[in-house]
């Protein structure tokens, strides 16, 4: 058991670009999970994943945020047109199964310049 | 809505005191995980509380559920530089997903 993985640790982009972030979660998870922290915050919760499925998007999922899990192992999480907004630590869970502890990556620090 | 408020935000004591970090909802929880954050980390999982008055004990951390299933607390006992960090509570009601607090910042100076 390595722990959920995600990469990279930071990133750094101008206003605009495209990002993409990877998470591996602890092996035979089904569940993965997405959420984005603020300075200062608590984690606020993204999106879901149980196995290639996702079921479910919050409304902080704007149109340029798009996630994936193709073949219900890795995902990513992709930003397009990013804004200074963006600028957050996202981190990437994963759980056994629903109603299961969720276990943390050490999460990528996005910065907009 | 659900929100989850924390209380209190700062603490900032001597090694060797005493401290209490609540959790408070308006809604009930199917259960409560606290996680411990230190800087350019993620959270790491301390423990999870199911049922109503429910007691557990981690070294000199001591988690409380509500009989309600409502509010939590964390008493930690003879703080150390050690046990500094951001500490969350994070609720499930029953959605998959958890709502978590906004943090209590704890300092621990020696």
């Amino acid at each position: 058991d390595t722990g959920v993985s995600q990469n990279p640790r930071h990133k750094i982009t101008k206003r605009g670009q495209n990002v993409t972030f990877r998470c591996d979660p602890i092996s035979e998870h089904n569940r993965l999970y997405w959420y984005r922290q603020t300075l200062g915050q608590g984690p606020e919760f993204l999106t879901y994943f149980q196995n290639e499925a996702q079921l479910e998007k919050s409304r902080l999922l704007s149109d340029r945020f798009s996630a994936e899990r193709p073949k219900g192992s890795f995902s990513t999480l992709e930003i397009q047109r990013t804004e200074q907004g963006d600028s957050a630590m996202y981190l990437c869970a994963s759980s056994l199964q629903g109603s299961q502890p969720q276990h943390f990556g050490d999460g990528t620090r996005l910065s907009i310049l | 809505t659900q929100l989850l408020e924390q209380s209190p935000q700062f603490l900032s004591i001597q090694e060797g005191e005493n401290l209490t970090v609540y959790c408070n909802s308006s809604s009930v929880f199917s259960s409560l995980q606290w996680y411990r954050q230190e800087p350019g980390e993620g959270p790491v999982l301390l423990v999870t509380v199911v049922t109503g008055g429910e007691v557990k004990k981690l070294k000199r951390l001591t988690f409380q559920f509500g009989d309600a299933r409502k509010d939590s607390s964390l008493h930690i006992t003879a703080a150390q530089p050690g046990d500094t960090g951001l500490y969350l509570c994070a609720g499930d009601y029953n959605t998959d997903k958890l709502i978590f607090g906004t943090g209590t910042r704890l300092q621990v100076f020696p």
